[in-house]
């Protein structure tokens, strides 16, 4: 059973880049695409970007994509989320979760809030 | 991209059938067959119920059905059960290999 958890800051001041890991276990992340999604308190869900092909690709959400940067450990089974300049906007909880086709989401961890403020 | 349209609630009784709207434009849920639909209590972490537009992962009740008609995805729950009540999400693919959510909608099992 693949396993997905999220670790990292719960709190990150604003400007500053807030920085998450997500831990896979049950499974190599040498396949499939890895995604970071997040929910702001009583708000829908928005994609944030995937990570792919043992690390050499990426997609960003297009409102996000001047602020993101992901990258994979395969020797660690881990890939990580980089917000840079985040603002009490970004305040949300962040999922992990392993992607397939690039379309949909089978695997989630259980989330980790990270919220924004001085 | 804008998200995808979703009524803000819907509710119904124990046993009756309700259906959830997706909307969105020909560049998303009109233009791929990629339409997926998550369930998610409060605290925990999304589900995943229905993917490619009606089909169902293993271990998701056949209650839950998904279909599409031009520019509008759509989730039918049969037989709701009190369990059943929760936020749900649709999603799609959109071109460049990126992913639209919906706005969410909150199903109340009265």
């Amino acid at each position: 059973q693949v396993q997905l958890q999220e670790s990292g800051p719960g709190l990150v001041e604003p400007s500053e880049t807030l920085s998450l890991t997500c831990t896979v276990s049950g499974g190599s992340i040498s396949s499939y695409d890895w995604n970071w999604i997040r929910q702001p308190a009583g708000k829908g869900l928005e994609w944030i970007g995937r990570i792919y092909n043992s690390g050499r690709s990426t997609n960003y959400n297009p409102s996000l994509k001047s602020r993101v940067t992901m990258s994979m450990d395969t020797s660690k089974n881990q890939f990580s989320l980089k917000l840079n300049s985040v603002t009490a906007a970004d305040t949300a909880v962040f999922f992990c979760a392993r992607g397939r086709g690039s379309s949909y989401f089978d695997y989630w961890g259980q989330g980790t809030l990270v919220t924004v403020s001085s | 991209q804008s998200a995808l349209t979703q009524p803000a609630s819907v509710s119904g009784s124990p046993g009756q059938s309700i259906t959830i709207s997706c909307t969105g434009t020909s560049s998303d849920v009109g233009g791929y067959n990629s339409v997926s639909w998550y369930q998610r209590h409060p605290g925990k972490a999304p589900k995943l119920m229905i993917y490619d537009v009606s089909n169902r992962p293993s271990g998701v009740s056949n209650r839950f059905s998904g279909s599409k008609s031009g520019n509008t995805a759509s989730l039918t729950i049969s037989g709701l059960q009190a369990e059943d009540e929760a936020d749900y999400y649709c999603s799609s693919y959109i071109s460049s290999s990126t992913v639209v959510f919906g706005g969410g909608t909150k199903l109340t099992v009265l």
